[in-house]
């Protein structure tokens, strides 16, 4: 266990619906991180929050949303999902934003599929 | 996001040494080396990472190059929980750089 909830496992639902990804942090890390996984796109950044507000954004939708709560907790909402957004998605936290060195630690992720 | 070069994937016999090339000719004084590992069906976990020097831990050990152009991973015995996908990859350690995962070395362990 690597300190990182992500909720659920698994999620299959339809083209077009929207579902909402939630992630907890290891205790203590203010920033959160969300990747897609695809088979033919590999790991790719999404977005990251740093206690509350967004501070990077990779290659995520316009379709794609996240948040982060007072909680630190975070949830990332995907909308009118099509079939190519069948991937897994990881959320990984750490303890600050910069520094020498510092890591991530992830989730063991979601996986959702588009049918 | 600096580039790394790695082999698609690896071979290594149980119990015997793994040495894990990453190359990086257009790193910059500030990218410090990271290695991660993803077992499958699980998240990315840390393994190592390096500024210059060569570093050891529990997990591995980083040699890096005296000219820090490439890099390399070392599992001094390997194990079947061992296999999995190696990502080399440098990161600025200042705020608003994230990691960028490449495609990674796909190591097989063979029993």
């Amino acid at each position: 266990d690597s300190g990182v909830t992500q909720t659920p496992k698994h999620l299959i639902t339809a083209t077009g619906q929207r579902v909402t990804l939630r992630c907890s942090p290891r205790s203590g890390d203010l920033s959160v991180y969300w990747y897609q996984q695809s088979l033919d796109q590999g790991l790719q950044f999404l977005i990251q929050y740093y206690n509350g507000e967004e501070r990077a954004k990779g290659n995520i939708l316009e379709r794609f949303s996240a948040q982060q709560f007072p909680d630190l907790h975070s949830e990332l909402n995907l909308s009118s999902l099509e079939l190519g957004d069948s991937a897994l998605y990881f959320c990984a936290s750490s303890a600050r934003t910069g520094g020498a060195g510092y890591g991530y630690t992830f989730g063991s992720g979601t996986r959702l599929t588009v049918v | 996001d600096a580039k790394t070069t790695q082999p698609n994937s690896m071979e290594s016999n149980e119990e015997e040494p793994v040495h894990l090339p990453c190359n990086h000719s257009t790193i910059s004084g500030t990218d410090y080396i990271h290695w991660y590992r993803q077992l499958p069906s699980q998240g990315p976990e840390y393994v190592i990472h390096g500024l210059t020097s060569n570093v050891n831990n529990r997990m591995a050990s980083l040699a890096i190059a005296e000219d820090r152009k490439s890099s390399t991973l070392i599992l001094h015995r390997a194990t079947l929980r061992d296999a999995a996908v190696y990502y080399c990859i440098l990161r600025d350690p200042r705020p608003g750089n994230q990691f960028y995962f490449g495609t990674g070395t796909s190591l097989t362990v063979i029993p």
